[in-house]
């Protein structure tokens, strides 16, 4: 069964506290991306990587830090720093190398940070 | 330049009714534009998808209606239903750059 997976759906933090969302896929798309999204709002792009051991900085890559260590996966640090980091925050891939194109996005974690 | 501009931003059809969002674009270089649907709390699906190279395209009761010299494309749904209920998202891009998202449109159906 291909998909994307995040986890987990629901995460609670304590202001101060980093953490961690996982993005993880099975479908060998070479391109994985992190949006956030406000309610009422687009999606703001915060990091992505088009290959293994490489990522650029999105829009509001701010408070926020990314590893891409493995094809399949692209974990996402939300860091004390991030102003204001209650969102929800979805993950995407896409199959071409250096392509945006077909971008398929994940379930989403819902972030709540009191 | 880099902006897709959306609306409405909300819109409720009767049920067999026809759906029509509008996007509109500045930069003239974007080659892909994307529509997605996402119910509440769920990731957005990619629905439909146009190139500039043709003025239409059609998959069920989706079509995607596309004007090149009006920087505009627009998302029309024939026969909505009430499980097309849902946000939609136009975007677009240029080759490898970013897809950049319109704000949305929150579609209600009643039935």
């Amino acid at each position: 069964d291909g998909g994307i997976t995040q986890s987990p759906k629901y995460l609670f933090r304590k202001e101060g506290q980093n953490v961690t969302l996982s993005c993880e896929q099975n479908l060998n798309h070479d391109a994985m991306y992190w949006y956030r999204q406000d309610p009422g709002q687009g999606l703001r792009l915060i990091y992505y990587s088009q290959i293994v051991n490489d990522f650029q900085k999105g829009d509001i890559a701010e408070g926020y830090s990314v590893s891409r260590e493995k094809k399949e996966s692209f974990p996402l640090t939300v860091t004390s720093a991030q102003k204001n980091p209650t969102a929800f925050y979805l993950c995407a891939s896409s199959g071409g190398t250096g392509a945006f194109y077909e971008q398929y996005f994940g379930p989403g974690t819902r972030l709540t940070v009191t | 330049q880099q902006q897709v501009k959306q609306s409405p931003q909300s819109l409720i059809v009767q049920k067999g009714g026809i759906s029509i969002i509008n996007c509109a674009y500045e930069n003239t270089a974007f080659d892909y534009f994307p529509w997605y649907q996402q119910f509440p709390g769920k990731g957005p699906a990619l629905l439909i998808a146009i190139r500039p190279d043709v003025s239409e395209k059609k998959e069920g009761r989706f079509t995607i209606s596309f004007n090149k010299s009006a920087k505009q494309f627009s998302l029309h749904i024939m026969d909505s239903q009430p499980g097309d209920s849902a946000t939609y998202f136009c975007a677009a891009s240029k080759g490898a750059q970013k897809l950049v998202f319109g704000q949305g449109t929150r579609l209600t159906i009643n039935p």
